[in-house]
């Protein structure tokens, strides 16, 4: 069954800490990872995405981490901010349907000031 | 107006009323999509056009009706629908189907009474 596992439901964060937002998948044959950033009363914005040729991929402060054999990859944001406050959704695309895209549920990231 | 533009933002309807959904995209792309966004959720694909062709019905109810006149405009048609519809309902375009990143709109909060 295809599906994507996102945890956990919701993030509470002090400011200047790191958020951390785990996911977790069992198609192999996905072969792309993006995630998206939601905020309030806004439609999912692509925020940073991953193929699994490549462990880690870094943008400013977010890192997208991989692990192919656990089939799991997860989203780091260093030195979180109030304004990274904001829905985070985890999806997958299959190599066969690549606009089809499979997303987890959902992670509401509180970041306190 | 730029990216992607969805009216009206919130729309309360009965379950006997009759309305529709535009979404609008200023990105000259040719692949439009709509989602339905529930809480605790995945998002859910319902319906893909590209170049004004359905190529995709993701097993959606028939009082779910699309329609997309041109590359620019997509709406979705309702009639009839059932307390459970309620949700967000996103619009995405992106630039082809394949492996694009998809722009979403800001939705349309739809609740039915």
């Amino acid at each position: 069954q295809q599906q994507v596992k996102q945890s956990p439901q919701s993030l509470i964060v002090q400011k200047g800490g790191i958020s951390i937002i785990n996911c977790a998948y069992e198609n192999t044959a996905f072969d792309y990872f993006p995630w998206y950033q939601q905020f309030p009363g806004k439609g999912p914005a692509l925020l940073i995405a991953i193929r699994p040729d490549v462990s880690e991929k870094k943008e400013g402060r977010f890192t997208i981490s991989f692990n192919k054999s656990a089939k799991q990859f997860s989203l780091h944001i260093m030195d979180s901010q109030p304004g990274d406050s904001a829905t985070y959704f985890c999806a997958a695309s299959p190599t066969s349907g690549t606009y089809k895209y499979i997303f987890g549920t959902g992670t509401r990231l509180k970041v306190l000031a | 107006e730029t990216g992607v533009t969805q009216t009206p933002r919130h729309l309360v309807m009965g379950m006997t009323n009759k309305k529709s959904l535009k979404c609008e995209q200023h990105l000259g792309h040719n692949a439009m999509y709509w989602y339905k966004q529930s809480a605790k959720k995945p998002l859910e694909l319902m319906f893909v056009y590209s170049l004004e062709e359905r190529v995709e019905n993701n097993s959606v109810p028939s009082r779910f009706s699309p329609e997309c006149p041109n590359s620019s405009h997509l709406f979705l048609h309702l009639h009839t629908l059932q307390p459970e519809d309620s949700a967000l309902y996103l619009c995405a375009s992106s630039q082809d189907l394949g492996f694009y990143e998809q722009y979403f709109g800001p939705g349309t909060r739809l609740t039915v009474t």
